[in-house]
């Protein structure tokens, strides 16, 4: 069975920064790009980064770019998210998806992120 | 970035009748392979996205077959043929053709 299990969320002040963590298990992880796509409260679902399967191309929403890193270590089964100079709007519950086909087959539960003073 | 469409953005149903969810593209969705990357999410409430379908009429495995999809283009659709109570959330369709990936803004489905 395939889990993806996000960790890393919590409360932060606008300026600062937070990094998400994703486990996953139940497939090769190295054979997959595996992407973050959030949910603000209430809110649609967007497209945040993307890393392909062996860490060499990484892809940021304009939203994101210059402010978050994606990255992954296959020898751990693991993504990260480093995200720095956080706004109010990236206030949102963030998911790590493993992308397959064009699509996403398999989400993680979410970790949430505050940004608040 | 690809702008996708859905109507209507909240679809009261009666239990046991139909439902029909209508997703548009503003670009072609068929890509250079001759597929067309364009999938359906169900998010109940409280819960994390499921996919539905994917490269649009092909169920994943355990989705009921009350779910089905069809389209081409830039015109998709999501059918319910009978509404269950369990099929209460929010639907949001996927474009995986053109990058970035880009949702649909939600359809809402509830109990009338």
């Amino acid at each position: 069975e395939v889990q993806l299990v996000e960790s890393g969320g919590g409360l932060v002040q606008p300026g600062g920064s937070l990094r998400l963590s994703c486990s996953a298990s139940g497939f090769t992880f190295n054979n997959y790009g595996i992407h973050w796509v959030r949910q603000a409260p209430g809110k649609g679902l967007e497209y945040v980064s993307a890393i392909n399967s062996n860490g060499g191309s990484t892809y940021y929403a304009d939203s994101v770019k210059g402010r978050f890193t994606i990255s992954r270590d296959n020898s751990k089964n693991t993504l990260y998210l480093q995200m720095s100079s956080l706004r109010a709007e990236d206030a949102a519950v963030y998911y790590c998806v493993k992308r397959n086909g064009y699509s996403y087959d398999d989400w993680g539960q979410g970790t949430l992120v505050t940004v608040s003073s | 970035d690809v702008v996708m469409t859905q109507s209507p953005l909240s679809l009261p149903v009666t239990l046991g009748q139909p439902a029909s969810i209508s997703c548009r593209s503003s670009q072609s969705l068929v890509y250079s392979d001759g597929n067309t990357y364009l999938s359906w999410f169900q998010q109940r409430p409280g819960q994390s996205p499921r996919r539905l379908i994917y490269k649009v009429s092909n169920r994943d495995s355990g989705v009921p077959d009350r779910f089905s999809g069809s389209g081409s283009g830039t015109d998709f659709t999501l059918q319910i043929s009978r509404v269950e109570a369990e099929d209460v959330g929010i639907y949001y369709c996927l474009q995986g053709t053109h990058w970035p990936p880009t949702f649909g803004p939600g359809t809402k489905v509830e109990i009338k």
